[in-house]
C-alpha cells in the first residue's frame, strides 16, 4: 500500500471552530490532492498541490485553504467550520499528473462538524 | 445527461458468479479511465487502469468502448470478498485535476 497517513481519522467539533487536517506520505510523490465524498456525489476534488507551497484550487474550495511546506505534508485547513462541510476527506497522491496516472489514497478522515 | 454514470446496484450475485458494470462518460475526448474498488468506510483503492485495447488483471476485465462511450468491468468467480462498491473514474483533460467520479455500482457477493 502506498505510503499515505491522514490524521486525525475522526474528528468531532462545532461550527465556527478552526480544523486542520494533515496528509503524510512517504512515497515522495509532487502531487497531492485534497478529496470530499459525500452521499450523491462522486469524489470531488477541494484543492491540490504540485510541488512545494505550489497549490491551486479545485472544484469546491470555498471555505477551505491548504499548505504545502514539505514535500511528505500536505495540509487542509477549515478556517472556520459549518455543518455543510461534515464529511469524509481523502488525500491522494500521484507521481505525475498526466494521463494513466492513477491515484492513491490514504484512509480517510471523518469530519462531523455540529 | 451527467458526465459520469453509474448503476448503482445493488448486484446480489452467488459466489463463483460473472458480474458485470458498465459506466457510461458524456465527454467523447475523455482520455484515460480507471476502476477503483471501495470497501464500505474504507478509501479508493485502485483495481485497474482500462486502456483502449482492454486489459485483464486475473479475474477482473476492463474493457474501453470509444464509439459508444462506456467502459465495462467484468468479474469471473466471484469470491465473497469482491462485495465492495466499484467506482468508474474518467480522466476528461489529461490531468488529474479534472478526473471525474462515478457514484459506484455496489456489489454483494453471497455465499
Amino acid at each position: 500500500d502506498a505510503g499515505i497517513t491522514q490524521s486525525p481519522r475522526h474528528k468531532v467539533t462545532e461550527t465556527g471552530t478552526p480544523v486542520t487536517l494533515r496528509c503524510h506520505q512517504t512515497e515522495n510523490h509532487r502531487y497531492m490532492y485534497w478529496y470530499r465524498q459525500d452521499p450523491g456525489h462522486g469524489l470531488r476534488l477541494i484543492h491540490y498541490s504540485y510541488g512545494v507551497k505550489d497549490t491551486d484550487k479545485g472544484e469546491v474550495s470555498d471555505g477551505y485553504s491548504v499548505s504545502r511546506s514539505k514535500t511528505e505534508d500536505f495540509l487542509l485547513t477549515l478556517e472556520s467550520a459549518t455543518s455543510s462541510q461534515t464529511s469524509v476527506y481523502f488525500c491522494a497522491i500521484s507521481e505525475r499528473d498526466t494521463n494513466n496516472q492513477p491515484q492513491h489514497f490514504g484512509d480517510g478522515t471523518r469530519l462531523s462538524i455540529l | 445527461r451527467k458526465e459520469v454514470e453509474q448503476d448503482p446496484g445493488p448486484f446480489n450475485v452467488p459466489e463463483g458468479a460473472t458480474v458485470a458494470f458498465n459506466c457510461t462518460y458524456s465527454n467523447s475526448a475523455s482520455q484515460s479511465f480507471f476502476w477503483y474498488r471501495q470497501d464500505c468506510r474504507k478509501e479508493p483503492k485502485l483495481l485497474m487502469s482500462v486502456y483502449s485495447s482492454g486489459n485483464e488483471d486475473g479475474r477482473f476485465t476492463a474493457q474501453l468502448n470509444r464509439a459508444s462511450q462506456y467502459i465495462s468491468l467484468l468479474i469471473r468467480d466471484s469470491k465473497l470478498s469482491d462485495s465492495a462498491t466499484y467506482l468508474c473514474v474518467v480522466n476528461p483533460a489529461g490531468n488529474n485535476r479534472k478526473l471525474i467520479w462515478g457514484l459506484g455500482t455496489s456489489l454483494a457477493v453471497n455465499p
